[in-house]
């Protein structure tokens, strides 16, 4: 089956910077893929997707890159705010989405 | 926007009890699913269903059952509640198969003692 995993459970960032977490997946057979942010006591929500057939796409102040070489993906969070603190997960799409375990993101001022 | 709403935020139930954990979603979507989140494990998905009285099997559906009756409820249900149960129970939505991605409810908490 499909295993999900990101590179680093935390990542501590400076408001202002750039945060850029990473994802790595193991179907090569996966076509989409979400990213969300879940705040504390709260569901995940819906950030940004993208399909097997582009390897990048923007949001606001948001960016994910695809490698679908290497089965790798990354989120780019521009200009990182507190109110970005949170857990993000990559999630594939096989039958249904399959999560990582997430990455911690916590910003400081 | 579409709501995904969990019946209960914070359960607490006895070792043995059939528990149920209801979920109702108000967009009209074919497919809900159920998830447990624990620290270290992130999400993982327990029952799925694509269209009423259908079901399907997750990662991890042993301890557990679900009913689809209507389009819009999804339940999840324990059928003898045990300590390895005590979680973090996500509800989700989505159509069909793309679009927007998933709508998750808030969450229930549930305690098992």
């Amino acid at each position: 089956g499909e295993s999900v995993g990101l590179h680093l459970p935390t990542l501590s960032v400076q408001e202002g910077d750039n945060s850029i977490i990473n994802c790595a997946y193991s179907n090569s057979a996966s076509d989409y893929f979400i990213w969300y942010k879940q705040e504390s006591g709260k569901g995940p929500q819906f950030i940004i997707d993208i399909r097997s057939n582009m390897d990048k796409r923007q949001g606001q102040r948001v960016t994910v890159l695809l490698n679908k070489t290497v089965k790798h993906l990354s989120l780019q969070i521009a200009a990182t705010q507190p109110g970005d603190s949170a857990v993000y997960f990559c999630a594939p799409l096989v039958s249904a989405l399959i999560f990582g375990k997430g990455t911690t993101l916590s910003v400081s001022s | 926007d579409v709501k995904v709403t969990q019946s209960s935020r914070y359960l607490v139930k006895r070792t043995g009890e059939k528990v149920f954990l209801e979920c109702v979603q108000d967009m009209d979507h074919e497919n809900m699913f159920w998830y447990r989140q624990d620290p270290g494990l992130g999400l993982r998905l327990i029952y799925f269903s694509y269209d009423v009285k259908m079901k399907e099997k997750g990662d991890i559906p042993e301890g557990y059952s679900v009913s689809r009756e209507k389009k819009e409820r999804f339940s999840l249900i324990l059928e003898s509640a045990s300590t390895n149960q005590t979680s973090m129970y996500l509800c989700a939505s989505s159509s069909l198969w793309t679009g927007d991605g998933y709508t998750f409810g808030s969450g229930t908490r549930l305690t098992v003692v």
